[in-house]
């Protein structure tokens, strides 16, 4: 299947600083691609699609001038945590839609990016 | 998107096969059954996809019934790399997004 990177994997930082995730499609190019947070024994919760080229898509209840997404490239898209506080300290981890396999689009996710906020 | 039901924990046997099981029961026409597995502290994984056909690759097979309320997710010889939560989505293809359950949690054991 295809390749999705994230880096860093794993971030400490203190409280009040930002953040930046990246996320890349390493052989295949994504023009939508996702945004997850997992918290401890719980499942995977969507926080916005980000589409290339435009404003990424929030959802309900997702702060959009806290987690800043960036989507300059059709391999490209960052996730900023500004002003990171300690209950943003959770496991991110990135989607990208690829449409070239059979059967319509598969989505692929990253290894996860590991935020603990101190 | 139609929801799913899984059971919330299996255990299986290492070398033997796993079946995981998946009811959908208000799937509609254009919605495909997705599988991805999460290992722990990792980023899900996919697996496999169909519409109505059963579907095999290497990593596993899956069996769609005929009213395609309900499917099957095969592991042909479950390994102890197998052990991890497994996910049944039901989505349209047609760029909707991925909604997460509560998924499986599957036990191999040696």
């Amino acid at each position: 299947g295809a390749v999705v990177s994230q880096h860093p994997s794993r971030v400490i930082c203190k409280s009040g600083t930002s953040v930046k995730i990246e996320c890349r499609s390493l052989d295949f190019q994504a023009t939508t691609m996702f945004w997850y947070r997992q918290f401890p024994k719980k499942s995977l919760m969507l926080m916005a699609t980000s589409n290339e080229g435009s404003k990424a898509t929030y959802e309900q209840g997702v702060e959009k001038d806290k987690f800043l997404i960036n989507h300059a490239s059709l391999t490209l898209s960052t996730l900023t945590v500004t002003s990171a506080h300690p209950e943003d300290s959770s496991f991110y981890i990135c989607s990208a839609r690829d449409w070239g396999g059979r059967g319509g689009e598969t989505q692929y996710f990253g290894p996860g990016t590991r935020l603990l906020v101190l | 998107d139609a929801k799913t039901t899984q059971p919330p924990s299996m255990d299986c046997a290492e070398g033997r096969a796993a079946n995981l099981p998946c009811n959908h029961s208000t799937i509609s026409g254009n919605e495909y059954v997705y599988w991805y597995r999460q290992i722990h502290s990792q980023g899900p994984q996919y697996i496999i996809h169909g519409l109505k056909n059963n579907e095999t690759n290497e990593m596993a097979s899956l069996i769609i019934t005929e009213d395609r309320k309900s499917s099957t997710l095969i592991l042909p010889h479950a390994t102890l790399r197998d052990t991890a939560v497994y996910y049944c989505i039901v989505k349209e293809t047609s760029g909707s997004r991925l909604t997460f359950g509560e998924g499986t949690q599957l036990t191999v054991n040696p």
